[in-house]
């Protein structure tokens, strides 16, 4: 199980877009729409953001959002805030009640 | 309220052993999917294994295999992770957290964590 590649660290200003990318492989995102985004901050659990590739739990703002094709995986922050400033990481079933988790993207707001 | 709550910190020497749990309340413990998450200093998370608290079905990523033991009692709604004999690359925070219901795939909510450091 390698892990799936993300970006090391992207950044935005406040206001704007970023994306960060989850690649992996046809054994786990490319086989499968259960592909998970988690927000980190330092020091803290992670947090659930979008699951099945974009869908929203309660309580989580339309600004994140989801996506794939292929063998990659998306998320996207619309509207850039302070508080978006985390590390983020992608998730994928692999079957049989296995997971990968992604390398991990900072997100810096400028 | 689903939480899922977490031992505190452990240090111990290299070559010991070592239970960590998770006691989940809230919801039906029996029911959900408990995963285990490694963080290791300054690094990203990695997924260790998960089991099935109802018939304590369990799975491992590969890399983990041999190397720990998920295991649960459900007469206590908890979930352990445990060690035969620590390596000093074992130190890390290790999070708990529920899989999604159904169809869905997702882990949520989440312990808070627990920091294990195995040091001489």
């Amino acid at each position: 199980q390698s892990a799936l590649t993300q970006p090391r660290s992207v950044s935005g200003s406040p206001g704007q877009s970023v994306t960060i990318s989850c690649t992996g492989t046809s054994s786990d995102v490319g086989n499968y729409n259960f592909v998970s985004w988690y927000q980190q901050h330092p020091g803290k659990a992670p947090k659930l953001i979008i699951y099945d590739v974009n869908k929203w739990p309660s309580g989580v703002p339309d600004r994140f959002s989801g996506s794939k094709s292929g063998t990659t995986a998306s998320l996207t922050i619309s509207g850039l805030q302070a508080e978006d400033e985390a590390d983020y990481y992608c998730c994928s079933y692999a079957g049989t009640f296995t997971y990968v988790f992604g390398s991990g993207t900072k997100v810096t707001v400028l | 309220e689903v939480q899922l709550v977490q031992s505190g910190a452990e240090v111990k020497k290299p070559g010991e052993s070592l239970r960590i749990s998770c006691k989940g309340s809230g919801y039906t413990f029996t029911n959900y999917w408990i995963g285990w998450v490694r963080q290791m200093p300054g690094k990203g998370l990695e997924w260790m294994g998960i089991i099935y608290p109802g018939d304590s079905d369990s799975r491992y990523n590969p890399s983990f295999q041999g190397r720990v033991t998920i295991s649960a009692d459900k007469s206590i709604s908890t979930a352990y992770l445990q060690w035969g004999s620590l390596k000093a690359s074992d130190t890390a925070i290790y999070y708990c957290a529920r899989r999604g219901y159904g169809s869905s795939e997702w882990f949520g909510p989440w312990g808070q964590g627990t920091l294990v450091t195995a040091s001489s």
